[in-house]
Formats: C-alpha cells, sequence, structure tokens
C-alpha cells in the first residue's frame, strides 16, 4: 500500500506570497491532519480533516487554512507568507474512525522557505 | 497544560549496546502514547503506540515502551542498536477527546559510535 505522498517536497517564497500544498493519504484513510514542524517551536498540531470537514484545529492564526476532497486528498494554505512560517510542514493520514482515528501515517514533508 | 517532556536532548550509544529514551507527560485526560523516529530530511515513522491494554508495548525495528502511569512515563527501549537506528525520535501524546491533535515532544537525537 501506497504511503501518505506530499507535494511538493519543496518550495521558496517570498514574504507577502501564499502557497498551497498538497497531501495524498494512504488508501482507504479519511482523515488528514497537517503539522508544522520548526527548531524552535518543534512539531504543532495546525488542523484535521475528515470527511471533507475541518474536525479539530490547533493554535495557529486564520493565514494558516486547509480543505480536504472528495478522495481525501488535502490542501493547505499559507497567504500573507511570513518569515517565520519557514517550516517543515507535515501530513498525517489515519482511518478517521474508530481507534485507528488515533494511529497517524506521516508523509515526508514539504520543505518551505519564505525569503 | 498538556505537555510532553524528552530531558535528553542528545544521546550518544555504542552501536551493540542497549538504549533508553525518556519520555514524561503531563496531560488531563486518559492518554494515548506514541513513539516516531524521523531521519533528516524525512517524515516521521510510527515506531509504535499505546492505547489501553498491556503497559509494554512492542513496536517495530526491535523497539519497546512501557507505559507507567504513576510516573507519568513512556520510556522507549531498544536492548542492541544498531547503526541504522542513529536518527531524531519524538514522544507524543494524544487522547480520544483531542481527535488526531498530538502534542510532540521536543525529542531526543540518537548517534550511535563503532
Amino acid at each position: 500500500k501506497a504511503g501518505v505522498t506530499q507535494t511538493p517536497r519543496y518550495l521558496i517564497k517570498t514574504r507577502g506570497q501564499q502557497v498551497t500544498l498538497s497531501c495524498s493519504p494512504i488508501s482507504g484513510h479519511r482523515s488528514v491532519s497537517w503539522y508544522q514542524q520548526t527548531p524552535g517551536q518543534g512539531l504543532q498540531f495546525l488542523f484535521e480533516y475528515f470527511s471533507e470537514t475541518q474536525r479539530n484545529k490547533g493554535n495557529f492564526p486564520g493565514r494558516f487554512s486547509g480543505r480536504q476532497f472528495s478522495n481525501s486528498r488535502s490542501e493547505m494554505n499559507v497567504s500573507t507568507l511570513e518569515l517565520g512560517d519557514s517550516a517543515l510542514y507535515l501530513c498525517a493520514s489515519s482511518l478517521g474512525s474508530g481507534d485507528g482515528s488515533y494511529e497517524q501515517y506521516f508523509g515526508p514533508g514539504t520543505r518551505l522557505t519564505v525569503t | 497544560a498538556q505537555s510532553v517532556t524528552q530531558p535528553d536532548i542528545h544521546i550518544t550509544v555504542s552501536e551493540g549496546a542497549s538504549l533508553e529514551l525518556r519520555c514524561n507527560y503531563s496531560y488531563g485526560a486518559t492518554p494515548y502514547l506514541f513513539w516516531y523516529v524521523q531521519s533528516p530530511g524525512q517524515g516521521l515513522q510510527l515506531l509504535l503506540k499505546y492505547f489501553s491494554g498491556d503497559t509494554l508495548v512492542q513496536g517495530i525495528k526491535g523497539f519497546e515502551a512501557e507505559f507507567k502511569r504513576s510516573q507519568s512515563s513512556f520510556n522507549l527501549r531498544k536492548p542492541s542498536v544498531h547503526w541504522s537506528d542513529a536518527a531524531e525520535y519524538f514522544c507524543a501524546v494524544g487522547a480520544r477527546q483531542a481527535g488526531t491533535a498530538l502534542i510532540f515532544g521536543k525529542g531526543t537525537t540518537l548517534s550511535v559510535s563503532s
């Protein structure tokens, strides 16, 4: 079974721009969660999507948003980029129901650099 | 406040020696506990998980972890370390009420010397 895929793997953007990251979950998984990883703050939960609805949200500003499509693929958008948004963005998929909800499998991440 | 503490930022172990990585958590609800490993430039790989039941859990690559509720700990162990185990290890805690929102520790970097 193919793992979680994320595209693109690397991105360089300029302050003020916006960016969209994509995540395809493991086949059969209906939940997609997003995390930000930085050297200073570590790994932080952004939000979770299940059945095209945001089910849970972390403590990030509204510039960070996401969506999920009917095939469970998810996109994350960051608007008005700031230097502090430079990070590795990780997507994780899980079954989404039952105890399988809590077993998450991560993709390789998208490395975003904001200049 | 909910938190996960990994007291050791960096550990060096000789190849073939045993390993123990420490993890302590503070969480209001009954926790779900996880250990993940991350190699440079890669995502996180799930090593093992604890939801309930037997407090000693086995994972992949010969790793095991023991949940001790009285000590709020979930330490990761391996009896004999291989050079390929060099990576960064993250302990994470979640709960049914929190859904998929995990709280991660800051990580422990493991170096393996020959």
